[in-house]
């Protein structure tokens, strides 16, 4: 199975900040990355599919880049309403696999 | 509006045996891949199955293979989860996820909001 490491597991940031995610693979798989995000007791939702292409009704300070093994997920101007848990998942091969979270918290 | 409401969760002794469901509207359930991903309290997403859009073909991680069962019935837009050997570390929630194969890299674009099941004596 191909295992996704994302970094860091949490992070503390205030509105307006950068925030970056990191996520690696444990061997190629092309762009196939698609990344999620999740808020304390929903489902999780799709915000970035095949590693840059944001999906419909996600802002634009969302932006992915990345290939082969490794993947950043970029906020550029953090909102009160980013405050959350985000996933990398890969579809390149079967078992699909997701990272283990990275949680954004208020600093 | 694409929605999939999953039910059937709730508490099951060890041992025990419950089936999941997943009722699709809102698009045409014959053209997607279905996957089953789930969520123990407080932890991370973890896939568990998948079938292909004609139920031809099925897919179990390793942690259920030969205990869990996933189907489907195009024609009332139903898919299933049959789960037997229930084990406590089963317990978690339970997401029906659309995969849109349309899409490049497959994303997995529409999840229900999740059913609990917990298994415990």
């Amino acid at each position: 199975d191909i295992q996704m490491t994302q970094s860091p597991s949490s992070l503390s940031a205030s509105v307006g900040d950068r925030v970056t995610i990191t996520c690696r693979a444990s061997q190629t798989i092309s762009t196939f990355l698609n990344w999620y995000q999740q808020k304390p007791g929903k489902a999780p939702k799709l915000l970035i599919f095949a590693t840059s292409l944001l999906q419909s009704g996600v802002p634009s300070r969302f932006s992915g880049t990345g290939f082969g093994t490794d993947f950043t997920l970029t906020i550029t101007s953090l909102e009160p309403e980013d405050f959350a848990t985000y996933f990398c998942q890969q579809s390149y091969r079967s078992p699909r696999t997701f990272g283990q979270g990275t949680k954004v918290d208020i600093k | 509006e694409v929605q999939l409401v999953e039910s059937g969760g709730g508490l099951v002794q060890p041992g025990g045996s419950l089936r999941l469901s997943c009722a699709a509207s809102g698009f045409t359930l014959t053209t997607y891949w279905i996957h089953w991903v789930r969520q123990a309290p407080g932890k991370g997403l973890v896939w568990v199955s998948r079938i292909n859009s004609d139920g031809s073909t099925t897919d179990y991680a390793d942690s259920v293979k030969g205990r869990f069962t996933i189907s489907r019935d195009n024609a009332k837009n139903m898919v299933y989860l049959q789960m037997n050997s229930l084990r406590a570390e089963d317990t978690a929630f339970y997401f029906c996820v659309r995969e849109a194969r349309g899409y490049s890299a497959y994303p997995m674009d529409h999840w229900g909001q999740g059913t609990l099941v917990t298994v415990s004596s």
